[in-house]
């Protein structure tokens, strides 16, 4: 069954500090991977995606995430975290194309940022 | 352009109460979709269409019941709504293309009492 997995409920991290959200996934095709930001109050908005090519993929925000088919893993990653950053981190797997009907998200992450 | 719109952003309902959740873009997107969110849980889809008089069953569908009359809007309605509903609700849309992804709103949240 397709599923994805965010071990990490909650992580905390100083201003100006390194970041890694982790995102394990479970799909039997080739797999689509996105992830979102939540800021409060808000709906989701896509940091980045990867459909194919490079396994590096950039986004948004100074955002980045890599695919590791051998570890069916697409963890998050930004080098230098902002207080702005503060925000629900959802992963997500699905089919190659629209409808989207097939999207699994992961039960997010919570950023906390301590100035 | 306005993006994805929702109404209302807050409701508080009681049991056996019915209402109705519009979802509007001004993106000329095909595809639209209604999710919940709940605590501890990433978004779950309710329902969803892929244009205009469309429409199909998501994950979780009970209790629910969809229309899209118009390309731009998607409507969720409850007829008897139930405490297990309450959540957040989000919509989303996107135009269909391999290369674009879901936009989405910015939720109403619903209570029932």
């Amino acid at each position: 069954a397709q599923s994805v997995t965010q071990p990490d409920i909650h992580i905390t991290v100083s201003e100006g500090a390194s970041l890694e959200l982790r995102c394990n996934y479970s799909y039997g095709a080739t797999p689509y991977l996105f992830w979102y930001v939540q800021s409060p109050g808000q709906g989701l908005q896509l940091l980045l995606k990867y459909f194919s090519g490079d396994t590096l993929v950039q986004g948004i925000k100074g955002f980045e995430a890599e695919f590791k088919r051998s570890q069916s893993s697409f963890n998050l990653r930004k080098p230098s975290v902002h207080w702005s950053d503060a925000a629900e981190y959802f992963c997500a797997v699905g089919a190659g194309k629209p409808p989207y009907d097939k999207v699994i998200f992961g039960p997010g992450t919570s950023l906390s940022v301590i100035p | 352009n306005a993006g994805v719109t929702q109404t209302p952003k807050f409701r508080v309902l009681k049991t056996g109460q019915s209402m109705t959740l519009l979802c509007a873009q001004d993106m000329n997107h095909e595809y639209m979709y209604w999710y919940r969110q709940d605590p501890g849980m990433g978004l779950r889809l309710i329902h969803y269409s892929v244009g205009e008089g469309t429409t199909a069953k998501g994950e979780v569908p009970d209790g629910y019941n969809v229309s899209r009359l118009k390309k731009q809007n998607f409507l969720l309605g409850l007829e008897s709504a139930a405490p297990s509903q309450t959540s957040v609700y989000f919509c989303a849309s996107d135009p269909g293309l391999l290369t674009d992804t879901q936009y989405f709103g910015p939720g109403t949240r619903l209570t029932v009492l």
